[in-house]
């Protein structure tokens, strides 16, 4: 069965400084998705990126930038010069091509962001 | 903003009452999905329609059902409401409701069963 691990429940850096977020997958399917959301205060999780299991490529958005290792079973997320904007609940979460459009989420990071 | 809404915002029912929440997806999209999000948890999948029809489910007892319209808003009936339903319930559209479909969720429903 699939799984998400984010292992850091609580995350506290200052402005400016650089951070990453873990997320580690379980599945069984070779073809697979996984997703980042944030959730800010309000509650809607946000979409920030999807990526399939064949592509491997680091993607780099803005600030933003994701590692996929399938070697490892990862997709983690750094945030570069953080925001205090940035604060929020940051969720890894998986979908597999045998499972329709069902996600499956980590228990999320929260991040902090101190001026 | 997704342009997927849901109603109410807030709800406090006592236990053993029935609940609908109600959500409209976005133009263009199809498939609603529907996740309950305890306070400090990842959300968790409760079930799918696509085109008007069940398409997969989690693991949550048949009180909870829902129902899909022709113009693909969607509906969640929870009966015989629990304490541990208090939640934060999210629906999500997407296109095609296929597995490398990106689901778009609404503001959510904040649930508090007394």
């Amino acid at each position: 069965a699939q799984k998400v691990t984010q292992a850091q429940t609580e995350i506290s850096v200052v402005e400016k400084e650089d951070v990453t977020l873990d997320c580690v997958y379980e599945t069984r399917d070779t073809t697979y998705y996984l997703f980042w959301y944030k959730q800010p205060p309000s509650g809607e999780l946000v979409f920030l990126i999807r990526r399939n299991s064949f592509d491997e490529q680091n993607e780099i958005s803005g600030r933003y930038s994701w590692n996929f290792q399938k070697s490892t079973s990862s997709f983690n997320f750094t945030i570069t010069a953080s925001q205090v904007v940035d604060s929020a609940v940051y969720f890894c979460a998986l979908s597999e091509a045998n499972a329709g459009n069902m996600l499956t989420f980590g228990g999320g990071t929260r991040l902090m962001v101190k001026p | 903003e997704t342009g997927v809404t849901q109603s109410p915002t807030h709800l406090i029912k006592t236990r053993g009452q029935q609940v609908t929440l109600r959500c409209s997806s976005q133009s263009g999209h199809n498939t609603v999905s529907w996740y309950q999000q305890a306070l400090g948890q990842g959300p968790q999948f409760i079930f799918q329609y696509y085109r008007e029809e069940e398409n997969g489910r989690g693991n949550f007892p048949p009180r909870f059902s829902g129902l899909q319209f022709p113009n693909y808003s969607s509906e969640l009936n929870v009966n015989a409401l629990e304490l541990d339903d208090s939640a934060l319930y999210l629906c999500a559209s997407s296109k095609t409701g296929g597995p490398a479909d990106t689901q778009y969720f609404g503001p959510g429903t904040r649930l508090t069963v007394l």
